[in-house]
């Protein structure tokens, strides 16, 4: 079982700052990491899915970066907006197409 | 395609009822995951198919939960006997077979068990 960690568990941003967190995953034998987003009463959405060390993905006002060779990856959002409000959840596949373990979620909220 | 559906939304049952949850993938996706998410923790895996071919389950689950993808296009999850600790958020996501790319998940029903 993999042991995957999100850092802060919730983080309160005002409108207009950015803000940062991260995941930890194990390093050894790593295949590819998920990012998802996650509304109230919605379904997880898909952010990024990253494969390779030092890769650097964005969406919008949101980006990601990775680093396998120590276990890491953080995602930002850049000039946070109520509409950023969500959970954030990263998860390593164990290989393609196989199950995801997911981290605790990190609860952003966006006040205006 | 309208992504991948889940039926019914929200599910309220007493204690030591039946209950059974619908999901339907995306129709080009051959992977289709279960998952379980109470409140504060991440989604937990369940069970997961590769067309009709129930791959893997989780060791956390009990003998009351089980899944069926019978002709490879939608599942079902069937929790008997429900205790009030099988309440949570149940998801169900798709993939294709490659997997290279993020999984499509429904949007997911909340079952209650009091």
């Amino acid at each position: 079982i993999l042991n995957v960690e999100q850092s802060p568990q919730s983080l309160h941003v005002q409108e207009g700052d950015s803000t940062n967190f991260t995941c930890s995953f194990p390093s050894s034998n790593f295949y590819a990491l998920h990012w998802y987003r996650w509304e109230t009463a919605k379904s997880p959405e898909a952010l990024f899915v990253m494969t390779l060390n030092g890769d650097e993905k964005k969406k919008g006002r949101i980006s990601a970066t990775l680093n396998t060779k120590e276990g890491y990856s953080y995602l930002y959002i850049k000039g946070s907006q109520p509409e950023d409000s969500a959970t954030y959840l990263c998860a390593p596949p164990q290989a393609a197409g196989n199950k995801l373990t997911f981290g605790g979620g990190t609860r952003v909220l966006v006040k205006p | 395609d309208t992504g991948v559906s889940q039926d019914p939304r929200h599910k309220i049952t007493k204690r030591g009822q039946n209950v059974t949850f619908r999901c339907d993938p995306i129709s080009e996706h051959n992977r289709l995951y279960w998952y379980r998410q109470t409140l504060g923790q991440g989604p937990e895996f369940l069970t997961y198919f590769q067309n009709e071919a129930q791959l893997e389950k989780s060791r956390l689950l009990s003998d009351r939960f089980s899944a069926e993808r019978p002709k490879g296009s939608f599942s079902t999850l069937e929790i008997q006997r429900t205790e009030q600790g099988d309440s949570a958020m149940y998801l169900c996501a798709s993939s294709p077979g490659g997997g290279a790319g993020g999984y499509t998940f429904g949007s997911g029903t909340r079952l209650t068990v009091v």
